[in-house]
């Protein structure tokens, strides 16, 4: 079936070391996100590729950086984790179509811990 | 401006029973989408239903029916025979012409399904 994975589904790591969180899709979508989702709120969009164009939100932190090496896969570099960053990341793709009918697609999420 | 409001932070429901979500929707854009995610407590966010701004009927698939009202700017979400596994939490999001790839997300209404 043709799906979005992200991995790994869980990911623990300290205050100041450098992670990556990786997502792969199957689906041949031109766009993919990744978003923030902090306990009982909607998901923060911190940025998305249209194919191999890069669009940042202007508030999310430096702190965050993205790789789309192909159109099958996502990266999202934190460099310097802090306690604030403690969130499930979702990785979504949505097919890139002009007009309101493009859906969005989710992962599974990593769910962040910082020690 | 809010983009997406979800005024029920909490709803409760009898098994077997209806249940309607509400949202309500800003945008001056003649041309939009309006979608309903579910996220359980995995966390990952399940496309549920799809609703264009030019569809002439209301969206339906399986136990899920969106009621579309238009010019009150409304697409609530209804649950019919409600199940266990329906406890979850319910996101309203929209995009339209203008958000170019971007999706706007409501805060979410947590729905639990009493047995």
């Amino acid at each position: 079936d043709a799906m979005v994975i992200q991995n790994p589904r869980y990911q623990v790591t300290q205050f100041g070391k450098p992670v990556t969180l990786s997502c792969s899709q199957t689906l041949n979508h031109n766009v993919m996100y990744w978003y923030q989702q902090k306990s009982s709120q909607a998901p923060k969009l911190l940025f998305h590729y249209y194919d191999k164009d890069f669009n940042n939100e202007a508030d999310t932190p430096d702190n965050f950086q993205s790789r789309r090496p192909n159109t099958s896969f996502c990266f999202l570099d934190i460099r310097s984790p802090g306690l604030g960053d403690a969130a499930m990341y979702l990785c979504a793709t949505s097919r890139g179509i002009a007009g309101a009918t493009d859906t969005q697609y989710f992962g599974p999420g990593t769910r962040l811990t910082v020690l | 401006a809010q983009k997406i409001t979800q005024t029920q932070p909490g709803m409760f429901v009898q098994e077997k029973e209806a249940v309607t979500l509400d949202c309500t929707y800003d945008t001056s854009d003649p041309s939009y989408g309006l979608f309903w995610y579910k996220q359980p407590s995995s966390g990952e966010m399940i496309f549920l239903i799809y609703q264009g701004s030019y569809d002439q009927q209301n969206a339906t698939e399986g136990r899920y029916s969106l009621n579309f009202q238009k010019a009150r700017k409304s697409a609530n979400l209804v649950i019919s025979a409600s199940q266990l596994g329906d406890s979850a939490m319910y996101f309203c999001a929209m995009r339209d012409t203008n958000t170019g790839n971007q999706f706007y997300f409501g805060t979410g209404t947590s729905l639990t399904v009493i047995p």
